[in-house]
């Protein structure tokens, strides 16, 4: 079974701190996702990766950056929290070209920033 | 920007009944999928439907689509008190993406079935 590995479950954090999310998948996917998960609004796509070293931003970028120096491994970085970066963030693998697109989910990473 | 909307935001329901969600999206798709997330953890895949198919089954879900309405609907029948679950629906973005995996994900549906 794929399995996407989210380092941290929960986490606390105070304004201004670097926050780094970890996540890495071990089924050799060249797709890789950061979603952010908040009530009422569901899922938004921060950024994506398509190969290493690649990134795109997805719909909610701003505030985000991201870090694929491996296939296995896609990172997301928070520069400077604050407290609307509050949520749950997910992270999803799934296969490249030859793929329909079903993504593989870790377990979440729940931020909180005080 | 969302792109798929599910209907109802919640579902009451004892066990045994079945549950129907209904999800509309905007553009048009290569596929549309629906995943359940577990209270508090992340979503699993339940199904994929593509473009030119009407109808899927997979154990006790069924999954229609029509394309013309832009709308799918999923139904879980015999539910069971394990059936608890948010359940979303997601379509790739455009035309062409569907390779990259990038999905668009509505709101979802909160069910809640009662032993």
């Amino acid at each position: 079974d794929v399995k996407v590995t989210q380092s941290s479950r929960y986490l606390v954090k105070r304004t201004g701190e670097k926050v780094f999310l970890e996540c890495v998948q071990d089924m050799d996917h060249e797709n890789m996702f950061w979603y952010r998960q908040d009530p009422g609004l569901g899922l938004r796509l921060i950024y994506f990766s398509y190969d290493v070293k690649m990134k795109e931003k997805g719909d909610i970028p701003e505030g985000y950056s991201v870090s694929r120096e491996k296939k296995e491994r896609f990172s997301l970085i928070l520069e400077s929290a604050s407290t609307n970066q509050t949520s749950m963030y997910l992270c999803a693998s799934s296969l490249g070209q030859s793929s329909t697109g079903e993504l593989f989910f870790g377990e979440g990473s729940r931020l909180t920033v005080l | 920007s969302q792109q798929g909307e599910e209907d109802p935001q919640a579902l009451s329901i004892q066990e045994g009944e079945n549950a129907t969600m209904n999800c509309s999206y905007k553009t048009s798709i290569n596929n549309l999928q629906w995943y359940r997330q577990n209270s508090g953890r992340g979503l699993v895949h339940l199904i994929l439907i593509r473009s030119n198919e009407r109808e899927k089954h997979s154990g006790r879900l069924r999954v229609t689509l029509d394309t013309s309405k832009k709308s799918s609907s999923l139904l879980i029948t015999a539910s069971r008190a394990a059936d608890t679950a948010s359940y979303f629906c997601a379509t790739d973005a455009d035309r062409g993406s569907s390779n990259t995996g990038k999905l668009i994900f509505g709101q979802g549906t909160t069910l809640q079935v009662k032993p």
